[in-house]
């Protein structure tokens, strides 16, 4: 089981829609991150959420962290092809130095 | 570039083998992590280092080892390979912002052990 459940896994939509991807755990974290990873590289850090009911916006991108820290949502507006890569959310543990990963979320916005 | 730099890029090799993956982290990082991702499982965290010594032990599994040197750069081996260990391995350097670890990944290593 894992500690983290994204979903949904896979998500393919046209250029233009909005989407929500989710990240679920019955724990409680310290501070949550986002990150993308596109194909044949290493995943690169969008955001790190700290505080229950955060919500972080970087450009068409929206995070929020839950108020009780145990979950996080991903709100996209627009999709771009741009935007196409797995989302991968990965939480910190309360010393600051693990981070545990979700399964991902694979999106691929079409044209 | 993201400053963490891995080698090799690719890799095959056959079942029973060992390699050796290495990862240098970015100037100044003292930490380096190593991880595991297939297709089926995800990023699975193995292993860290902090300034030379072992700081935290993931899934890795006894057949896997890691190290790192005085200049900071890290070395994963794996051994006696089996079909089951082909994977991307990636390996982060950190620095600390907002209280927690941010991970800078490398490209990743991609291990075919046929």
């Amino acid at each position: 089981t894992q500690l983290l459940e994204q979903s949904p896994q896979f998500l393919s939509i046209q250029e233009g829609e909005n989407l929500t991807v989710y990240c679920n755990s019955s724990s409680v974290f310290s501070s949550l991150q986002w990150y993308r990873q596109e194909p044949g590289e290493g995943p690169v850090l969008l955001v790190t959420v700290v505080t229950g009911g955060e919500v972080k916006k970087l450009k068409r991108l929206t995070f929020q962290f839950g108020d009780a820290r145990k979950d996080s949502s991903l709100h996209i507006t627009a999709a771009q092809p741009g935007d196409t890569g797995l989302y991968l959310c990965a939480a910190v543990n309360n010393a600051g130095n693990m981070l545990t990963f979700g399964g991902g979320t694979r999106l691929m916005v079409k044209p | 570039d993201s400053g963490v730099t891995q080698t090799p890029k690719h890799l095959i090799t056959a079942t029973g083998q060992r390699v050796t993956l290495r990862c240098s982290p970015r100037s100044g990082d003292l930490s380096v992590y190593w991880y595991q991702q297939s297709l089926d499982q995800g990023l699975q965290f193995l292993i860290q280092y902090y300034n030379g010594e072992e700081r935290a032990k993931g899934n890795i599994l006894e057949r896997f080892s890691a190290q790192q040197f005085p200049d900071l750069h890290s070395e994963l081996n794996l051994s006696s390979l089996e079909l089951g260990d082909s994977a991307l391995y990636f390996c982060a350097s950190s620095v600390v912002a907002l209280g927690a670890n941010v991970l800078t990944f490398g490209a990743g290593s991609r291990l075919t052990v046929l």
